[in-house]
């Protein structure tokens, strides 16, 4: 059974553009939930879908969006990047949603942005 | 919102040898997972494990829930097992995983 599928896994932008990220949840799940990770502040929660619905959002700014498909897949978006958006992208899926249900990451997409 | 602690944040060990990871908890929780994070960013999961006990292989792991502390063994360490191994958890009024900053683990030969 195939894990959780994140693409791309590298990218560069520059300051002021946008970004797409794409995540591929484990067959069968249909949550979908998304971190982001730095040296700074570590691995912190952005947000989380369930059946094509937002459930959850971290604390941050409303540049940072996402969606999830009918076939439970699901994107991200940052507009008007700013260095510190650089970080390691981390998605993860699970059967239901977090309460009550492992979940698995899939390998990340290093964004860097100069 | 939740806080989580790991102890130690660095170890530094020999092939062979055990060892014990920490993770503290402020509030009730409906999730936690221990996971290790490989050299080239992945979180493998390693335990779900909200309360009690679990063993798989050379690792196990506990949770007490009701003192809001959890625990990961490693037992005759390897060198694969180098790296940094995050506790997750979900409570609180959170509404994602908050991670603990990690103990970074390096298992020498």
């Amino acid at each position: 059974k195939a894990g959780v599928t994140q693409t791309p896994r590298y990218l560069i932008k520059t300051r002021g553009q946008q970004v797409t990220l794409s995540c591929s949840p484990i067959s069968g799940h249909r949550s979908v939930s998304w971190y982001q990770q730095t040296p700074g502040q570590g691995l912190q929660f952005l947000f989380e879908y369930f059946s094509e619905t937002q459930r959850n959002k971290g604390n941050f700014p409303g540049r940072f969006s996402g969606r999830q498909f009918s076939n439970s897949r699901s994107e991200m978006n940052v507009s008007t990047l700013e260095l510190g958006d650089s970080a390691l992208y981390l998605c993860a899926s699970s059967l239901e949603g977090i309460p009550g249900n492992t979940i698995y990451f899939g390998e990340g997409s290093w964004l860097t942005v100069v | 919102g939740i806080q989580v602690e790991q102890s130690p944040p660095d170890l530094i060990l020999q092939e062979g040898a055990n060892s014990t990871l920490r993770c503290n908890f402020s509030d009730s929780v409906n999730n936690l997972q221990w996971f290790h994070q490989n050299p080239w960013g992945q979180l493998i999961n390693l335990f779900y494990i909200p309360s009690g006990t679990k063993q798989n292989g050379r690792l196990s792991a506990t949770t007490v829930a009701t003192e809001r502390y959890s625990l990961l063994y490693i037992s005759s360490s390897q060198t694969t097992d180098s790296g940094v191994y995050f506790c997750a958890v979900r409570g609180g009024g959170a509404d994602g995983l908050t991670f603990g900053k990690g103990t970074h683990l390096i298992i020498q030969p």
